[in-house]
């Protein structure tokens, strides 16, 4: 399996510009996660799905946030517009109930990317 | 509200030492405490993880030890090796498929 699979590993834009990042899961998962890490705050959860459905979005700082989950093999997460606080790594993790020891229930995070907003 | 405080910040750990990190939580209703590990430019990958059932558990050099009533969990690495320099978190949750809680990482290096 190739594993959590994230687009673009890297993206510099400037501010007031659209984002989109971009995760496929690890095929079989349903459970999805976006993460973002920082400095100052660590890795800190912004929204979670459960089979393509949002669970918990508590997590999304504003409503320049979003995000979409339209098949078990895609989600995207956008920032519109951006801003330099938004400068980051974004990880996308799955995970699955099934399956036995180690890979049962283990969140598998993908490369991230890393986002810079000039 | 931090749910899971790690300590410490950072470490430096003579090679075939034990390196010890240390973390507590808040919230009674996790069951579920993994170790992630992480090296520079990569995403965290599972190193252990622990459910509170259970004291103790080793795999390999790594050892979770795990104090219900304390509410604390610690990550024991043996014979710590060079490679094992990277940055360390520990996390909670109240299933393996909700949501992490992470403490803010150690960053663990391995001197010859």
């Amino acid at each position: 399996d190739a594993g959590v699979i994230q687009s673009p590993r890297h993206e510099v834009t400037e501010m007031g510009q659209e984002v989109t990042l971009r995760c496929k899961p690890i095929s079989g998962h349903n459970s999805l996660f976006w993460y973002r890490q920082t400095m100052m705050r660590g890795l800190e959860l912004l929204i979670y799905f459960n089979n393509n459905v949002p669970i918990d979005d508590s997590g999304m700082p504003e409503d320049r946030f979003s995000a979409k989950m339209p098949n078990a093999s895609f989600s995207t997460l956008k920032i519109q517009p951006s801003e330099p606080r938004d400068s980051a790594v974004y990880f996308c993790a799955s995970s699955s109930p099934r399956g036995s020891g180690r890979a049962r229930e283990t969140q598998y995070f993908g490369p991230g990317t890393r986002l810079l907003v000039l | 509200q931090q749910q899971v405080k790690q300590s410490p910040q950072s470490l430096i750990v003579q090679k075939g030492g034990i390196s010890i990190i240390n973390c507590a939580y808040e919230n009674t209703a996790f069951d579920y405490f993994p170790w992630y590990q992480q090296f520079p430019g990569k995403g965290p990958a599972l190193l252990i993880a622990i459910r509170p059932d259970v004291s103790e558990k080793k795999e390999g050099r790594f050892t979770i030890s795990f104090n219900k009533s304390a509410k604390q969990f610690s990550l024991h690495i043996m014979d710590s090796q060079p490679g094992d320099s990277a940055t360390y978190f520990c996390a909670a949750s109240i299933s393996g498929n909700t949501p992490l809680v992470f403490g803010k990482g150690t960053r663990l290096s391995v001197i010859a």
